[in-house]
Parts: structure tokens; C-alpha cells; sequence
């Protein structure tokens, strides 16, 4: 069975720009959260999609968006880049929102974004 | 809010030998669930072992297991007849039991690795 797809896996953008990075879940899983890993900040939760719905979002600026599509894949959406938002994004996804009962979630590889 | 803290940056083992990994964790929460994931060079995050507060008995999965101290609020890993193929970042992470607050909330990690 395939895993978490992020595509694409490095990316390098210009400050100011935006970007969308791409998310599709395991085939049956209905959720997908995104993390954003940084050296300082380490792993911080980004939003959750259910359902093309959004059920939990972290504390970051309204720069950062995402949806989910009617066959659960996951797209988020970066606007005006700044250099601090060079960060390995990762994707998870579960059957049902919030880690299917405690059995976790299954992670993507991750883009890595370099923002110059 | 919830937190977790992982206050070895890297640890080191020899191969074959058992290595403790620590973590501490906060939270007014009675029930919700502690994982650990491993990150390799891959990126991407693998749950190694997962721990239900409500349960007293500590998880097992084959070489990994787990030292669950509810009062204390710690939870570490220990690896037995550690392996080259351990050496990667691990993570303690937090996850509430209530599906509203789904996301995990994790620690910095900890490098590991494995001397031959």
C-alpha cells in the first residue's frame, strides 16, 4: 500500500513569493495535518483537514493556508515568503481526525523549502 | 497548554548495547496518548511505540520499550540490543485523548547514534 506522497521533496523559492506544497494521504485516510521542522523551532503544528473541513490550527500567521480536496489530498499554501519560513514540511495522515484513536499518524517524507 | 521536553540533545551507544532515552512531559489532561517517532536521514517520521495514559502496563514492540510514569508525568524509551540501523532522531510527542485537540505536540529530539 503507498505511503504519504509530498511532492515536491526540495524547493527553493525568492522571498516575497508564494508557494503550494502538495499532500496525498494513504488511500482510506481522511485527515491530514501539517508540521512545519526547524532547527530552532523543531516541530510545530501547522492545521489539520478533515474531510475538506479545517479542524485544529497552530499559531502561525495568515500567511499560511491550506485545503483538502474531495479525495483527501492536501495542499498548503505559503504567501509573501520570508527567510524564516525555510523549514522541512511535513504531512501526516490518519483515517480519522486526530490520529485515529491514538494509533498515530502515518508521516510523509517532507519538502524541504529554502527561502533566498 | 501541553509540552514536552527532551533534555538530551544526543545521546551515544555502543551497537548491542541498551540506551535510555528520557522525556518529561506537562499537562492537566488525565487521558491522551505519548508516542515516540524516529526521523532517519529519510526524513521521514516512523512511530516507533505508542503509550495510552489510561493504561498502567508499559508498551513493548520488540526491542523498544517504554518506562511510563503517569505521577512523575515521564516517559522514556529504552532501546535493548541497539542496532546501526537505530541511529536517527527520536522524538517524545503528546497527543490530548480528546479528538478536539488533535494535534501532537513534540519535543526537540534527540541524536542517536550507534558505535560499531
Amino acid at each position: 500500500k503507498a505511503g504519504v506522497t509530498q511532492t515536491p521533496r526540495y524547493l527553493i523559492k525568492t522571498r516575497g513569493q508564494q508557494v503550494t506544497l502538495s499532500c496525498s494521504p494513504i488511500s482510506g485516510h481522511r485527515s491530514v495535518s501539517w508540521y512545519q521542522q526547524t532547527p530552532g523551532q523543531g516541530l510545530q503544528f501547522l492545521f489539520e483537514y478533515f474531510s475538506e473541513t479545517q479542524r485544529n490550527k497552530g499559531n502561525f500567521p495568515g500567511r499560511f493556508s491550506g485545503r483538502q480536496f474531495s479525495n483527501s489530498r492536501s495542499e498548503m499554501n505559503v504567501s509573501t515568503l520570508e527567510l524564516g519560513d525555510s523549514a522541512l514540511y511535513l504531512c501526516a495522515s490518519s483515517k480519522n481526525s486526530g490520529g485515529s484513536g491514538g494509533y498515530g499518524y502515518t508521516f510523509g517524507s517532507g519538502t524541504r523549502l529554502t527561502v533566498v | 497548554a501541553q509540552t514536552v521536553t527532551q533534555s538530551q540533545p544526543e545521546m551515544s551507544v555502543q551497537e548491542a548495547e541498551t540506551v535510555t532515552l528520557s522525556c518529561t512531559y506537562d499537562t492537566s489532561e488525565s487521558d491522551y496518548y505519548l508516542f515516540w517517532y524516529k526521523q532517519p536521514p529519510s526524513r521521514q517520521m516512523i512511530l516507533v511505540i505508542r503509550q495510552e495514559a489510561y493504561k498502567q502496563q508499559n508498551a513493548t514492540e520488540n526491542r523498544f520499550s517504554v518506562n511510563f510514569q503517569k505521577a512523575a508525568k515521564s516517559f522514556s524509551l529504552k532501546i535493548s540490543d541497539s542496532q546501526l540501523g537505530d541511529a536517527a532522531m527520536y522524538f517524545c510527542a503528546y497527543r490530548s485523548f480528546t479528538g478536539a485537540n488533535s494535534k501532537l505536540t513534540f519535543g526537540k529530539g534527540i541524536t542517536l547514534s550507534v558505535r560499531p
